[in-house]
């Protein structure tokens, strides 16, 4: 059974360039979580998307957007890079509508780093 | 507003040492959850426990138990007898409850870097 798949592992982008980071969830789960983990920090709530829609979103600005598709992968785009957008970003999956919080499930992450 | 305080950045412990993680959370809700989640070096959070506002009752899951007390607004967490594989990065996370059915997102404390020595 895979986990949460991430890709890419690593990504190396310039100030003012976008970048699109992949997410595949694990089989049977429908809902989509995406985090940014500055280093030393802990990780940051950006978005959620179920049924190909954002249910809820962080304190992120609008360059921060995201995409779910009907096989629930997911993307996450970020616009008009910043020196501050370099982090670990995390990706994790769950099941939506249990009535009661399922745990998420987070895959290994793609460390952004913004030169 | 919702909040997880971890206040050891760092600790420091030889094996077999037991050890204890301080969580102190905020939150206005009746209802919430509480997590652990271990972080290696390799970056993947593994999920270690879930609990919900109306159990206190504490758990042991072999060589890790956790203590739950409203009271206090704590969720500690304690390894006994270390072991070198334990080293990493603990993450203590609060959630509200369900989010018109979707599993609600999470807010993590600062972390708490533990390294085992041998």
């Amino acid at each position: 059974d895979a986990g949460v798949t991430q890709s890419p592992t690593h990504l190396i982008k310039t100030r003012g360039q976008q970048v699109t980071l992949r997410c595949s969830p694990k089989s049977g789960h429908d809902t989509v979580s995406w985090y940014q983990q500055a280093l030393g920090q802990g990780p940051q709530f950006i978005f959620q998307y179920y049924e190909e829609e954002e249910r809820q979103r962080g304190n992120f600005p609008d360059r921060f957007s995201g995409h779910q598709f009907p096989n629930y992968s997911s993307e996450l785009n970020v616009n008009a890079l910043l020196l501050g957008d370099s982090a670990l970003y995390l990706c994790a999956s769950s099941r939506l509508g249990l009535g009661m919080i399922d745990e998420q499930f987070f895959g290994p992450g793609t460390r952004l780093t913004v030169l | 507003a919702q909040k997880v305080t971890q206040a050891q950045t760092e600790i420091s412990v030889v094996e077999k040492e037991d050890v204890t993680l301080d969580c102190v959370y905020e939150t206005r809700d009746t209802t919430y959850y509480l997590f652990w989640y271990k972080q290696p070096p390799s970056g993947e959070l593994v999920f270690l426990i879930r609990r919900n506002s109306f159990d206190e009752q504490n758990e042991i899951s072999g060589r890790y138990s956790w203590n739950f007390q409203k009271s206090t607004s704590s969720f500690n967490f304690t390894i006994t007898a270390s072991q070198v594989v334990d080293s990493a990065v603990y993450f203590c996370a609060l959630s509200e409850a369900s989010y018109g059915g979707a599993t609600n997102k999470l807010i993590f404390g600062t972390g708490t870097l533990l390294a085992v020595q041998p």
